[in-house]
C-alpha cells in the first residue's frame, strides 16, 4: 500500500464549484504539505502544516484553504474553483525539518 | 526568498552515456538542504539524491552524483551510464533549515526534461 495517498486522482469540475482534495499518510510524519504543479513552472507551495494545530500559508495560498483533521490527514479545498486553478496537485509529508519530503501520486484537477 | 534556477529546459543523451543537469540557487542562508527529484511520465515525484550544505563531500547514490559548489551556489546532477528508465523531468529543490524560524517547504526549479536516446 502507498504511504501517501491522494483522492481523487483526477477531477473535472466547473467554475464556481467547491472542491476538496484529500491526502492521507501512513508514514507517521508530523509535517504535511500541498503543492501545485503547472507546466513549465515546477511545483509551488500552497499550504503546510506542522501538526493539527499549526497551519501555515505558502507561496500561493490565495483561493485555497486547508484542514488538518488528524496527524495523518490533510485536505485542500477550493471554495469557488476558477479555470486558472487547473493544475496537478501534490500532497507531501516529512519528518522533522531536515529530511526529504515524500510525495503522493498527485491529483489532476481541471476547472472548466 | 530563495530562488532555484534550472537553465536547461531539455537535455538529450545517448543510452549508456553520462549527462549533467545544472541547478543554481540564490540564498542568504548558510545552512540548508538541496534535493534532486525525478518525475517520470507516471507523474510520481521520486527523490533521487539529497545534499546537506554543511557537508563538503558530494552526495552519491549509485549512478547519480552531485557536484555541490557552495560558494558558487551551484548543485548539478550527474547521471552516469544513462538508462532508458532515467527519462523523466528532473527538479532541483531547496529547503531552509528552519532554525531561524523561516518558512518550511521546498522551493523548486522549473525542471529539466531528460530524453534518453536508445
Amino acid at each position: 500500500d502507498a504511504d501517501v495517498t491522494q483522492t481523487p486522482r483526477n477531477r473535472i469540475t466547473k467554475t464556481g464549484k467547491r472542491i476538496m482534495l484529500e491526502c492521507s499518510q501512513t508514514k507517521g510524519h508530523d509535517r504535511m504539505y500541498w503543492y501545485r504543479q503547472d507546466p513549465g513552472l515546477g511545483l509551488r507551495l500552497i499550504y503546510y502544516s506542522f501538526d493539527v494545530k499549526d497551519i501555515n500559508k505558502g507561496e500561493i495560498s490565495d483561493g485555497y484553504s486547508v484542514s488538518r483533521q488528524a496527524q495523518a490527514k490533510f485536505s485542500l479545498s477550493l471554495e469557488s474553483a476558477i479555470p486558472n486553478q487547473t493544475a496537478l496537485y501534490f500532497c507531501a509529508t516529512s519528518e522533522g525539518f531536515n529530511n526529504e519530503q515524500f510525495f503522493g501520486p498527485g491529483t489532476r484537477l481541471t476547472v472548466l | 526568498a530563495q530562488t532555484v534556477t534550472q537553465s536547461q529546459p531539455e537535455m538529450s543523451v545517448q543510452e549508456a552515456e553520462t549527462v549533467t543537469l545544472s541547478c543554481t540557487y540564490d540564498t542568504s542562508e548558510s545552512d540548508y538542504y538541496l534535493f534532486w527529484y525525478k518525475q517520470p511520465p507516471s507523474r510520481q515525484m521520486i527523490l533521487v539524491i539529497r545534499q546537506e550544505a554543511y557537508k563538503q563531500q558530494n552526495a552519491t547514490e549509485n549512478r547519480f552524483s552531485v557536484n555541490f559548489q557552495k560558494a558558487a551556489k551551484s548543485f548539478s546532477l550527474k547521471i552516469s551510464d544513462s538508462q532508458l528508465g532515467d527519462a523523466a523531468m528532473y527538479f532541483c529543490a531547496y529547503r531552509s533549515p528552519l532554525a531561524g524560524g523561516g518558512a518550511d517547504g521546498l522551493t523548486f526549479g522549473k525542471g529539466t526534461h531528460l530524453i534518453i536516446q536508445p
